[in-house]
């Protein structure tokens, strides 16, 4: 069955980094797009980026743009994302979500990360 | 991009049928049939109800229907159950080559 599990949240203050990572198992991750989407305190749903299944494209929404960078590895079956100069507002549950025809089909359980000013 | 538009909150009682509705552009909802919807239970992820507008993963409820006119797609909830309570989130692909989230419905069944 398709898993998706994140890793890598946590308490950051405001201005640095963290990277999450999400394994993939029980599907041909090297065939999928994937995306990461977070889920504000006020669960709000917030697409963030996709990068296509050989890694060649990415895509981003605009408020994260030069500062995250969303990648993969194949080989390991698992996704990326660098977070860096990172503010109170990116504040959230961070989920991982497969895509099918263009929008997420199965999501991960999500990590939380929280930005302290 | 700003949020495809849904209702706060949407209401109704065991066996009656609800509709919540999704409204967004010309350059999303009106574009594409890359429509999806989700259901989400308190401290759960979100679970895909609905894909491509109208089309049900394998496993959910026939209960569960899309549907798009225009710039607005629906989502239709017959015989509703006391399980069906939780939030409802409708997405869709856009021209600029990114996706939009709805703000989300609380449903609650009475």
């Amino acid at each position: 069955q398709v898993q998706l599990v994140e890793s890598g949240g946590g308490v950051v203050q405001a201005g640095r980094s963290l990277r999450l990572s999400c394994g993939a198992s029980g599907f041909t991750f090297s065939s999928y797009g994937m995306h990461w989407v977070r889920q504000t305190p006020g669960k709000e749903l917030e697409w963030v980026a996709t990068i296509w299944a050989d890694g060649a494209k990415s895509a981003y929404t605009d408020s994260v743009k030069g500062r995250f960078t969303i990648s993969r590895d194949n080989s390991k079956d698992t996704l990326y994302l660098q977070m860096n100069s990172l503010r109170a507002e990116d504040t959230a549950v961070y989920y991982c979500a497969r895509d099918v025809k263009w929008n997420p089909d199965y999501w991960g359980q999500g990590t939380l990360v929280t930005v302290s000013s | 991009q700003s949020a495809l538009t849904q209702p706060a909150s949407v209401s109704g009682s065991p066996g009656q049928s609800i509709t919540i509705s999704c409204t967004g552009t010309s350059t999303d909802i009106g574009t594409f049939n890359y429509v999806s919807w989700y259901q989400q239970h308190p401290g759960k992820a979100p679970k895909l109800m609905i894909y491509g507008v109208s089309n049900r993963p394998s496993g959910v409820s026939n209960r569960f229907s899309g549907s798009k006119s225009g710039n607005t797609a629906s989502l239709t909830i017959s015989g509703l159950q006391a399980e069906d309570e939780a939030h409802y989130y409708c997405v869709s692909y856009t021209t600029s080559t990114t996706w939009v989230f709805g703000g989300g419905t609380e449903l609650t069944v009475l």
